[in-house]
């Protein structure tokens, strides 16, 4: 079975430093990787996602995550981040049937943290 | 507007008191799908449909039950709710399949079962 992990449970950041949040997951084949981000009180909306292809993916907000398959991670990076961005970030892994996509294991969040 | 629309946003109620939580949909969405949030867990799949009248057990499907009539509508049963389901719970969509679009998720509804 796939599982997502997400070592960092808190991260806590300076605005205008640049950010990186871990994700590491275990699947059997190529996987279809996600990230969402939760803001308070509202359901998730999705940041990027990774299909094939380019192994950096450019997402909204100005984020971006790579592919490394080597070391089985999915990362999420930001250059710069604003206090805007204090939210839950969950990963999550893709998992296709025979007939399509049956749904996503997500990980356990980061809650990251906006010092001003 | 496109959006899912989850039904109530709050509920407290007691053991053994039948409970439906709607979860209604705009886009025409075929996937639909019921996630339970927890501190410490994350969010965890209860239930899913690919398509009308096709529903699927996620990861943890005891105690919940689904059914999918119409493709816009996909309401959560708690037959017989007990205090372990006391969580926050979202509905979400997508076009084809959270692996190949977006999910869309409903504001959240929190369950207090005493």
């Amino acid at each position: 079975a796939q599982s997502v992990t997400q070592p960092d449970i808190h991260i806590t950041v300076s605005e205008g430093a640049s950010l990186e949040l871990r994700c590491n997951y275990s699947y059997g084949a190529t996987p279809y990787l996600f990230w969402y981000v939760q803001s308070p009180g509202q359901g998730l909306q999705l940041l990027l996602k990774y299909f094939s292809g380019d192994t950096l993916v450019q997402g909204i907000k100005g984020f971006e995550a790579e592919f490394k398959r080597s070391q089985s991670s999915f990362n999420l990076r930001k250059p710069s981040v604003h206090w805007s961005d204090a939210a839950e970030y969950f990963c999550a892994v893709g998992v296709v049937g025979g007939g399509g996509a049956d749904g996503l294991t997500f990980g356990k969040g980061t809650h990251l943290i906006i010092q001003p | 507007e496109a959006q899912v629309t989850q039904n109530p946003r709050y509920l407290i109620t007691v053991t053994g008191k039948k409970l439906t939580v709607t979860c209604s949909q705009n886009m025409n969405h075929e996937y639909m799908s019921w996630y339970r949030q927890d501190p410490g867990l994350g969010l965890r799949q209860i239930y899913y449909s690919m398509n009308v009248e096709v529903t699927d057990k996620g990861d943890v499907p005891e105690g919940y039950k689904v059914s999918r009539k119409e493709k816009r509508n996909f309401p959560l049963i708690l037959e017989s709710p007990s205090p372990n389901q006391t969580s926050l719970y979202f509905c979400a969509s997508s076009l084809l399949g959270p692996a190949n679009s977006p999910l869309h998720f409903g504001n959240g509804t929190r369950l207090t079962v005493t």
